[in-house]
């Protein structure tokens, strides 16, 4: 069964720390995994994308790596700010469909305290 | 961001009405689609669209219906909203339907059925 499985659930931090926050999947066959920020009360926002070949990759103070030999991923947040408090969610494509079958991730709420 | 805009925003309804969401985006992009956010489980996908009056149903499609007449526009109607229907609505737009595509969202439409 194709899933999508993220840890923690939540998560707080202090500004200025570091994280990461993980993903795991089983979706087969394997497009490329997207991580997303969702701000409250607004639509998720597309971070970055990892394809098969990828490792690794960086979006700023965001850092994405990828692991497709043990289906995993991760999303390393670098002197976190205040304005990273969201959740983040991690879709994952599995290749073949025209319309790209998506699977979700029910996300890790990040909150980052002053 | 991408020129996407969900109506209305909110809104409160009683058991057994209809009611319909609209989403209008001014991209002219092919892909439209549907997702409902839920506490506890991830975005999922109520019916997308690949062009004008060419749509199909996702994984949780009973109960809603959908129509596209003009590329910009994509309805999302509940014939009879139920309690279980209530939830956050989003729509997402895409240029391409293929397995890499990213997907643009809107800022999503509460709906709460009394």
């Amino acid at each position: 069964k194709n899933q999508v499985e993220q840890s923690p659930q939540s998560l707080i931090i202090l500004e200025g720390k570091n994280c990461t926050l993980q993903c795991n999947y089983t979706v087969s066959p394997f497009s490329n995994l997207r991580w997303y920020k969702q701000d409250t009360g607004r639509g998720p926002v597309s971070l970055t994308i990892m394809t098969f070949s990828e490792n690794t990759k960086s979006n700023g103070r965001y850092t994405a790596t990828l692991d497709a030999d043990t289906k995993q991923s991760s999303l390393h947040i670098t002197a976190s700010q205040l304005s990273d408090s969201a959740s983040y969610i991690c879709v994952v494509s599995a290749r073949g469909s025209t319309l790209g079958r998506l699977y979700f991730g029910r996300g890790t709420q990040l909150t980052v305290w002053p | 961001d991408a020129g996407i805009t969900q109506s209305p925003r909110h809104k409160v309804t009683e058991t057994g009405t209809p009611v319909t969401l609209r989403c209008h985006q001014t991209e002219n992009h092919r892909y439209m689609y549907w997702y409902r956010q839920d506490p506890g489980h991830g975005l999922r996908l109520i019916h997308y669209s690949y062009g004008v009056k060419d749509t199909d149903k996702g994984e949780v499609s009973d109960g809603y219906s959908v129509s596209r007449s003009k590329t910009e526009d994509f309805l999302l109607t509940l014939e009879s909203a139920t309690s279980s229907q209530t939830s956050v609505y989003f729509c997402a737009i895409s240029p391409t339907g293929s397995d890499t595509g990213e997907l643009f969202f809107g800022e999503g439409s509460r709906l709460t059925v009394l």
